[in-house]
């Protein structure tokens, strides 16, 4: 069982709503990662936080906005979204910045995100 | 963008086989993980290989990575019905600190 919690499971948004994803851990990890990941296509990398700080954002659409208030909690702010930004939204943690470290990322179960 | 590509895409074999998965990769990499995902759900970690390493192993996990090649494999031996999922290898820059996924395989195991 994956140790890194997702709310909620299932959202279901219209595209001038404002919702959010929250992703919590309790592992003591100071890296944590927002994915986007579409149906039988890999994972993408949205967002990185380090140290709560913002570290990569490969430019993602200000419509999605990341929030990181503490270590163990990352968000993700929905805004004015499209029908094809539904997908799988993955939240990941891991010790450190993996490319100094070589930690192992631990994924959450995933937020599936429906908008219409 | 994805870093590394994966073949097969799909893979089809009877219960008790081996199933063999491989992953090739572009840029020097710290260090390779390889992933499981069942329809629907998060992602398990499988095992992690680090640059320096060619060869680790797990239960029935074996990865092997060569990076003069740039390439590396995840064998599962003697394989069952519950095995069946994608499986991801997905590769951690040296020079970057994120993860980037392989397309996938896509591992079906008929009992």
């Amino acid at each position: 069982d994956t140790e890194v919690t997702q709310t909620p499971k299932h959202l279901v948004m219209g595209m001038t709503n404002k919702k959010s994803l929250k992703c919590e851990q309790h592992m003591g990890h100071r890296a944590m990662y927002w994915y986007k990941q579409k149906a039988k296509k890999p994972p993408e990398l949205m967002f990185v936080y380090s140290y709560e700080k913002l570290s990569i954002n490969e430019s993602v659409p200000s419509r999605f906005s990341p929030e990181c208030p503490n270590s163990s909690l990352l968000n993700l702010h929905l805004h004015a979204l499209q029908p094809e930004d539904s997908a799988l939204y993955l939240c990941a943690s891991s010790q450190g910045i993996t490319s100094r470290l070589g930690n192992t990322i631990y994924f959450g179960e995933g937020s599936w995100l429906t908008v219409v | 963008s994805q870093q590394g590509e994966e073949d097969p895409q799909a893979l089809s074999i009877q219960e008790g086989e081996n199933a063999t998965m491989n992953c090739s990769y572009k840029t020097s990499i710290n260090n390779l993980q390889w992933y499981r995902q069942n329809s629907g759900r998060g992602l398990v970690h499988l095992i992690l290989i680090r640059s320096n390493e060619r060869e680790k192993h797990s239960g029935r996990l074996r990865v092997t990575l060569d990076t003069s090649k740039k390439s590396s494999s995840l064998l599962i031996t003697a394989s069952r019905a519950a095995d069946t999922a994608s499986y991801f290898c997905a590769t951690v820059y040296i020079n970057n600190n994120d993860m980037r996924f392989g397309a996938g395989t896509r591992l079906t195991v008929k009992p």
